[in-house]
C-alpha cells in the first residue's frame, strides 16, 4: 500500500531553471494538495484539486502551476526557479476536504 | 493575528512526564480540528482528530474549546518515541497549519 508517492526526494536547481515535482496516490482520493514548508513556518497551500480536471489556487500559487489529468496524479510545475522557492514541498491527498490528509514524504528543493 | 498559533517550544521533558500543548485559532467558524505529528525531516502524519466532546487515544487526549477558540493535546507518560513536532491544524474551508510545537523527551 504505497499511499502518496513523491519524486524526486531531493533536487538542486539553478535560478531560472524549471522542473516538475511528481505526486501519485493509489487511494482513489478525489482531493489532492501541494504545500510548501519553510523553517519555523506552518505549511502553506500552493494549489489544490477536488478531482480530475479541476484545480484551484491556494495561498501561495505564484511561480507554480499544476494539472490533474487523472485521479492518481497531481504534478507541480516550477517555471523560472527563484531562491525564494527553496523549501520542502509536500503533496497530500484526502477523501474529502474535511478529513485528515495523507502526506507524501516530501521533496527538498534548493534553488541556487 | 495568525490564523493558527502554537507555542513553538521546545518542550524538554523527562520520560514519564505529562505534557500539554495549546493552540489558538482566529476563525470562529472553523469546522474541524486535528493534531499531526511530524518527525525531523519527515512528512506530517495524522495523530488524531479533535471532537467537540474531547477524545482520547491511549496516552493522548485532545480537547476543543470553541468559546475560547483553542484546542489542546495532552500526552501522558511520555516516551522517548514521542519526541517530534506536533502540528495543530484547523479547517475553516481551508486547512490551516500551525508552525508546530517541538517536543523532546529525555531519558
Amino acid at each position: 500500500n504505497a499511499g502518496v508517492t513523491q519524486t524526486p526526494k531531493f533536487r538542486i536547481l539553478k535560478i531560472g531553471q524549471s522542473m516538475t515535482l511528481q505526486c501519485t496516490q493509489d487511494m482513489n482520493h478525489n482531493y489532492m494538495y501541494w504545500y510548501r514548508q519553510d523553517p519555523g513556518m506552518g505549511l502553506k497551500l500552493i494549489y489544490y484539486s477536488v478531482g480530475a480536471g479541476i484545480t484551484d489556487k491556494g495561498e501561495v500559487p505564484n511561480g507554480y502551476n499544476v494539472s490533474r489529468s487523472t485521479t492518481e496524479d497531481f504534478p507541480l510545475r516550477l517555471e523560472l526557479a527563484a531562491p525564494s522557492q527553496t523549501s520542502v514541498y509536500f503533496c497530500a491527498s484526502s477523501t474529502t476536504s474535511n478529513y485528515g490528509y495523507t502526506f507524501g514524504s516530501g521533496t527538498r528543493l534548493t534553488v541556487v | 493575528r495568525k490564523e493558527v498559533e502554537q507555542d513553538p517550544g521546545p518542550f524538554n521533558v523527562p520520560e514519564g512526564a505529562t505534557v500539554a500543548f495549546n493552540c489558538t485559532y482566529s476563525n470562529s467558524a472553523s469546522q474541524s480540528f486535528f493534531w499531526y505529528r511530524q518527525d525531523c525531516r519527515k512528512e506530517p502524519k495524522l495523530l488524531m482528530s479533535v471532537y467537540s466532546s474531547g477524545n482520547e487515544d491511549g496516552r493522548f487526549t485532545a480537547q476543543l474549546n470553541r468559546a475560547s477558540q483553542y484546542i489542546s493535546l495532552l500526552i501522558r507518560d511520555s516516551k522517548l518515541s514521542d519526541s517530534a513536532t506536533y502540528l495543530c491544524v484547523v479547517n475553516d474551508n481551508d486547512m490551516r497549519f500551525g508552525a508546530g510545537t517541538r517536543l523532546t523527551v529525555k531519558p
